[in-house]
């Protein structure tokens, strides 16, 4: 069985300040692991995914996850956030079971000005 | 052009109403699935689709019925409405399932927008 934790229903940093949103997963086989943003009304979209090789991948809009195999954690980071990252994230894991994706409970970003 | 889309957007309606949302993808994926979003944010599958072959279906009521006329299109059919069913259900796609698999894919979901389902 898999499943997803994401520490923090809310997080809210200052404009230009680091951004760090936080996910455990439990897999019984090697994770495929995904972050996804939500915008309002919208659905979701692919910031970032760990599937093999390089542990530290890069995503769209100066996102990017760290897959730390031994903490079974895939945080996400980026440097200094804009007020446009505002929006509901979701980290997600995939794997043995074929092809069901499993979420986390998403995590809040509020960007103050 | 919209990669997924879903009909309609909002749906408001009467409990014991029956309803469909309809999904179409022109991405060329193999896969399709339906996700209800509740008020909490919290995504759950529904059902998954490859190849018009029913794959994945959680403990949804038998009032929910998902059709797959070919791998572009998912259907959904909920038959008496319930306050509960009240959600945002998406569409999504993908090019096959998990990437470890043979003919698995990237393991990407592309999500439609939603349809907002207001049971009263």
């Amino acid at each position: 069985a898999q499943s997803v934790t994401q520490l923090g229903s809310h997080v809210s940093v200052s404009e230009g300040a680091l951004v760090l949103l936080r996910c455990n997963y439990s897999s019984s086989v090697p994770p495929y692991l995904f972050w996804y943003v939500q915008y309002p009304n919208q659905g979701l979209q692919l910031l970032l995914k760990y599937t093999t090789g390089a542990t530290l991948v890069k995503g769209i809009n100066g996102f990017e996850a760290e897959f730390k195999k031994s903490e079974t954690s895939f945080h996400l980071t980026k440097p200094s956030a804009h007020m446009s990252d505002a929006a509901e994230y979701f980290c997600a894991v995939s794997g043995g079971g074929g092809f069901k994706t499993i979420f986390g409970a998403g995590t809040r970003l509020f960007v103050k000005a | 052009d919209t990669a997924v889309s879903q009909t309609p957007k909002y749906l408001v309606t009467q409990m014991g109403n029956d309803k469909s949302i309809k999904c179409e993808q022109n991405l060329g994926h193999d896969t399709m699935y339906w996700y209800k979003q509740d008020s909490k944010k919290f995504l759950k599958i529904m059902f998954s689709y490859n190849n018009k072959e029913l794959i994945i279906n959680e403990t949804v009521p038998n009032r929910f019925s998902p059709k797959s006329p070919d791998k572009a299109h998912l259907n959904l059919h909920i038959n008496s409405l319930e306050l509960g069913d009240s959600a945002v259900y998406f569409c999504a796609s993908s090019q096959g399932g998990y990437p470890g698999l043979a003919g698995g894919g990237t393991g990407e979901l592309f999500f439609g927008e939603g349809s907002r389902l207001t049971v009263l």
